[in-house]
């Protein structure tokens, strides 16, 4: 079972859809989770990162998190073309002594059609 | 600006050759991360350091080395050891060692043997 899983895609939303990204991670002690949106060529850029059970928002971007069912989701409200990009979750799973390991999944590719 | 500074941006090896790969960053950031990208595979940790002149092997060590001198330079040195050495490789850093820190990225080098 792979740490972070993710569907490949790729998603196709038309746009002004809510588009629904998930991830779900294999670690019960994984204490924060992050959303990173990366452009075909580019170096990830972070959207949102979510620490605690619930939903956070921020502008249309909203990140679900589920300890208990250990998933992790990424809702994007009014898709527009240039969402249209591989969005990567990442886990992290606090050291020992302290520090980040950050595992990411293999990305969901979503396309936003006009 | 602060930031995180790859180069090259491109890099050819040929076979049987080392090549270092350079990170640097000015955001005060204790903590640096090398990853790997192969296409369809997602980012793959190679090594990171949580504080100076300490380094901690990560998911895919093998063929790889690091030195973690200065707290703002983490460069990574690929050996001849490494059999499959053509990928994206990514840095990142994020700010301390306490758990739940994002991650930043530099813009990537793309490393090709020839």
């Amino acid at each position: 079972q792979k740490e972070v899983e993710q569907n490949s895609g790729p998603l196709s939303v038309p746009e002004g859809a809510i588009a629904s990204l998930n991830c779900t991670y294999s670690d019960r002690g994984s204490q924060s989770f992050f959303w990173y949106r990366q452009y075909s060529g580019k170096s990830p850029e972070l959207i949102m990162f979510i620490y605690s059970n619930g939903d956070k928002e921020d502008g249309r971007f909203t990140a679900q998190l589920n300890k208990a069912s250990q998933y992790v989701s990424l809702l994007i409200r009014d898709s527009q073309p240039s969402d249209s990009a591989t969005y990567l979750c990442a886990v992290n799973k606090g050291l020992t002594g302290g520090g980040n390991k950050l595992t990411f999944g293999t990305g969901t590719q979503l396309k936003v059609e006009l | 600006d602060g930031g995180i500074t790859q180069s090259p941006k491109y890099l050819f090896r040929k076979e049987g050759q080392n090549v270092t790969l350079s990170c640097e960053q000015n955001l005060n950031h204790d903590a640096m991360y090398w990853y790997r990208q192969d296409p369809g595979q997602g980012l793959r940790l190679i090594y990171y350091s949580q504080i100076v002149n300490d380094f901690q092997k990560g998911d895919i060590a093998e063929g790889y080395s690091v030195s973690r001198e200065k707290k703002e330079s983490f460069p990574l040195t690929v050996t001849s050891a490494q059999k499959n050495p053509t990928a994206f490789y990514l840095c990142a850093s994020s700010r301390d060692r306490v758990s739940n820190t994002e991650a930043f990225f530099g813009q990537g080098t793309r490393l090709t043997v020839v």
